[in-house]
Order: C-alpha cells, then structure tokens, then sequence
C-alpha cells in the first residue's frame, strides 16, 4: 500500500519557538493531504486539509497564522507551529488520499506515523 | 456526515473472531462505512470501506445490514497484534475526505 512519512518523530522545544514537521508521500502523488491533532486519551482531530499549489483549508477554531501549512509539491506537506507553547504538545498526524478508484475510495487515506511534540 | 456510535471496549481471545459493532442509523444513500484503527502511538491504518454490499479483504470482513443502520467488522482470527482503537467513519463520497473521528472501540486481544 502507499506510504506516508512523517519527520521528525519526536520533537521537543523550548516555548516561544518554532516547529516545522513534514509529511511526505513516498510512491504516490497527493494532491491533497490532511493534518490532525490528537491529544492524550482522546481521538484525532482534523485541524486543516492542505491541497498542492494553493492555501489550506483550516478546520473552525484552528488558528491559521499559528499552523502554517504549505503543500508546494505533489509529494510534500509542511505544518509549522510558529510560537509554540505547552498547550500546543500534542501528537500530529497527517494523511494523504489517493484519488484513483473513483468516489468510493476518495475517503481511503494513508496516515503517516505520526509526530510528537513536546513544548517546555 | 452520519454519526456512528460503537461500544467504548471490546475484548477478544486470540485466535478468535471479533466482531466490532457499529450503528449509524442517521446514514444517507450516499455515504460510505469505512473503518479505520489506531495502534497506540502510530498513525491510524485504513481498514476497509464498503456502501451496502459486505466487503472483505486480506484483513477483515465488513457486514453491512440491510438498512444500512448498522455495520460489523470482523477480524477472522485476531492475534495481540490486532489490539488498537477501532473507529468506524461514515462518510459521503463527496466530502473530500474529511475524515470525523469519533471515540472508537479499544479492542484488547488476550492470547
């Protein structure tokens, strides 16, 4: 199947600071890609879905200027955190949908392992 | 998009079937019943999807109901490491893939 990777892993920064993760299709071309938050014990939230070669689209209550998002190829997404602080340590996670099959696969995603941040 | 709703803990036996229950009596003709799961501390893996008709695949069984309320998943012969978040999304064709999770079943495989 189609692979998403995710770098870093694992980051930890001291507030105030900023963060760039990047995730990055590996055998296939994304025209679109998503990112999610997760905290601890909860579920995945959808925090913006990125499409190539133009703005993202930011999920209600998710402050742009914060997560800045470029998708500036068909393989690579980049979320930056600018300015972070504890409140934003979280787990990132994006994905990546591949259109081929039609309609009924356009909701067939492949995640990416994920990154855990960490803000001091 | 529908919402679903899924027992918050399962158990299974490993080498036994187990079935993941799922209502989401709310559906429309137009949406999906996909699966997906989370293994602690990974990113989430798609599992199947499926309309009405049952599904199956290298990895599990996707049983629809008639009236579309309901669906089950089913991992044939689960092993420890099927153990993981469960989650079942419906989502129409069209939503470009914004995906909702909700809190999902935690299966626990006991060998």
């Amino acid at each position: 199947g189609a692979v998403v990777s995710q770098h870093p892993s694992r980051v930890i920064c001291k507030s105030g600071t900023s963060v760039k993760i990047e995730c990055r299709s590996l055998d296939f071309q994304a025209t679109t890609m998503f990112w999610y938050r997760q905290f601890p014990k909860q579920s995945l939230m959808l925090m913006a879905t990125s499409n190539e070669g133009s703005k993202a689209t930011y999920e209600q209550g998710v402050e742009k200027d914060k997560f800045l998002i470029n998708h500036a190829s068909l393989t690579l997404s980049t979320l930056t955190v600018t300015s972070a602080h504890p409140e934003d340590s979280s787990f990132y996670i994006c994905s990546a949908r591949v259109l081929a099959g039609g309609p009924s696969s356009y909701n067939e995603q492949f995640f990416g392992p994920g990154t855990r941040l960490t803000v001091l | 998009d529908a919402k679903t709703t899924q027992p918050t803990s399962m158990d299974c036996a490993e080498g036994r079937a187990a079935n993941l229950p799922c209502n989401h009596s709310t559906i429309s003709g137009n949406e999906y019943v996909y699966w997906y799961r989370q293994i602690h501390s990974q990113g989430p893996q798609y599992i199947i999807h499926g309309l009405k008709n049952n599904e199956t695949n290298e990895m599990a069984s996707l049983i629809i109901t008639e009236d579309r309320k309901s669906s089950t998943l089913i991992l044939p012969h689960a092993t420890l490491r099927d153990t993981a978040v469960y989650y079942c999304i419906v989502i129409s064709g069209t939503s470009y893939g914004k995906l909702t999770f909700g809190q999902g079943t935690i299966l626990t495989v006991h060998p």
